[in-house]
């Protein structure tokens, strides 16, 4: 069976930091890559998303940045944190041609 | 990609059927109609999925008009556990983008 791990559950970070939040998938091969944040009573915003190792498709522009060193492997990254950075971020995959995606248990994330 | 317009928010209470409904004008012929559900600190989970017709699964039915142009989201008999955020999302089957929208949130009351 396939599964999603996602770490770290919760990070408090201060401003200006740098932030690495990892995501891997097992039980798959070649999966749809995607990382995606949620502020607090809002919906959720899709950031990166990949369909193979290294490509990466950007949807909003901002300090953020996502790479793919390894089929199943994703890694959200910032050089410095802004306060605007804080939110719930999510990892998700699905297979290719299916529309299915399956989440993370997600990152809570808090820039003090 | 197809935009979806769902209402913000629905009360219920427990044991009524809830109907949730998704416009979405600019569906593609080749797009499938998804619907997702999300509980509080915790990732969207599949709920269903269909192309035209009626779908129905041990969770929800899925109500999709010739047209295409709109879809009916039916959970039977809800109960509190069924408060939580409720996404319809529309696209190919293909990989890429996954877009979804703000949601509706359900709220079941006792």
């Amino acid at each position: 069976s396939q599964t999603i791990h996602q770490w770290p559950a919760t990070l408090v970070q201060p401003v200006g930091s740098p932030l690495s939040l990892e995501c891997t998938v097992e039980g798959t091969s070649n999966p749809n890559l995607y990382w995606y944040r949620q502020a607090a009573g809002r919906g959720l915003q899709l950031l990166f998303y990949s369909v193979g190792i290294g490509q990466i498709s950007s949807e909003v522009p901002q300090n953020l940045s996502a790479s793919r060193p390894q089929d199943r492997q994703f890694i959200l990254s910032s050089k410095k944190l802004l306060l605007s950075d804080s939110g719930f971020y999510l990892c998700a995959w699905r297979r290719q041609g299916n529309t299915e995606a399956f989440f993370g248990q997600g990152t809570r994330l808090t820039v003090v | 990609l197809a935009k979806t317009t769902q209402p913000i928010s629905m009360d219920s209470y427990e044991g009524q059927e809830v109907n949730i409904t998704c416009s979405h004008n600019n569906i593609a012929t080749n797009d499938y109609i998804t619907w997702y559900q999300q509980f509080p600190s915790q990732g969207p989970r599949f709920i269903i999925q269909g192309y035209k017709t009626k779908v129905t699964n041990e969770v929800a039915s899925l109500f999709i008009p010739a047209d295409r142009k709109s879809s009916t989201l039916s959970l039977p008999r809800v109960s509190l556990s069924d408060t939580a955020v409720y996404y319809c999302l529309v696209g190919r089957n293909q990989g890429g983008k996954l877009i979804f929208g703000q949601g509706t949130e359900l709220s079941v009351k006792p």
